[in-house]
């Protein structure tokens, strides 16, 4: 059974630094790419990053481009988040999502999120 | 970036009746390599994470009840849910993955009447 667990959110003053984690299970976390999407309290989805199953290619939406980096250990089949210069505007549940897809021949095909961790909260506060 | 507007932002129906949630993209999200749109459908539930429901435009995950359909071309998209259970209250979203950012439309709130 596929399974992502969030963690790491938690009350951070602005201006501060968090990590997330995202620990992957039930498939074979190295071959796929991963995502975050963020959604603040009663609001919509945000996506936030993304990174390929290597770990040597990744995507930010400019709103945290410069503050977030995204990485992954695939030796301990987990995912991060490490958030920095946190701004009262980043408070969100931060989710962590495995992109779908499929591959036929050389070329691969996908982009939308088949499985969801529960989401981990956090919350920028001064 | 590609703006995803839904319409309408809530509906509320009886149990049973036919919901229709609408997607417009701002522009093209056909894939011309594997000549598939790069459209998902999610459902989301109160306290809940998302949960796939369709993508491809029209592929139904494996799991997901036949009354959930998706439809549509172009720039224009639709998620259909033929006769509304109880348990479909939740809000829905669509999804482009064409391209970098990935973005959503703003959801919409399904209810029972």
């Amino acid at each position: 059974e596929v399974q992502l667990l969030d963690s790491g959110g938690g009350l951070v003053q602005t201006g501060g630094s968090l990590r997330l984690s995202c620990a992957a299970s039930g498939f074979t976390f190295s071959s796929y790419w991963m995502y975050w999407v963020r959604q603040a309290p009663g609001k919509g989805l945000v996506w936030v990053s993304r990174i390929n199953n290597e770990g040597s290619t990744t995507s930010y939406a400019d709103s945290v481009k410069g503050r977030f980096t995204i990485s992954r250990d695939n030796a301990k089949n987990t995912l991060y988040l490490e958030m920095h210069s946190l701004r009262a505007e980043d408070t969100a549940v931060y989710y962590c999502a495995r992109e779908g897809g499929y591959c036929s021949g050389e070329r691969c095909y996908g982009g939308y999120s088949d499985y969801w961790g529960q989401g981990t909260l956090v919350v920028v506060s001064s | 970036d590609i703006v995803m507007t839904q319409s309408p932002d809530s509906l509320a129906l009886s149990l049973g009746e036919r919901a229709t949630i609408n997607c417009k993209s701002s522009q093209n999200i056909l894939n011309g390599s594997n000549n598939k749109i790069c459209l998902a459908w999610y459902q989301q539930k109160p306290g809940q994470p998302p949960k796939l429901l369709i993508y491809w435009a029209y592929t139904r995950e494996s799991g997901v009840p036949d009354r959930f359909s998706g439809s549509g071309s172009g720039t224009d998209f639709t998620l259909t849910i033929s006769s509304l259970q109880a348990e479909d209250v939740a809000v829905y979203y669509c999804q482009q993955y064409y391209s970098i950012p990935r973005t959503f439309g703003q959801g919409t709130k399904v209810e029972i009447k």
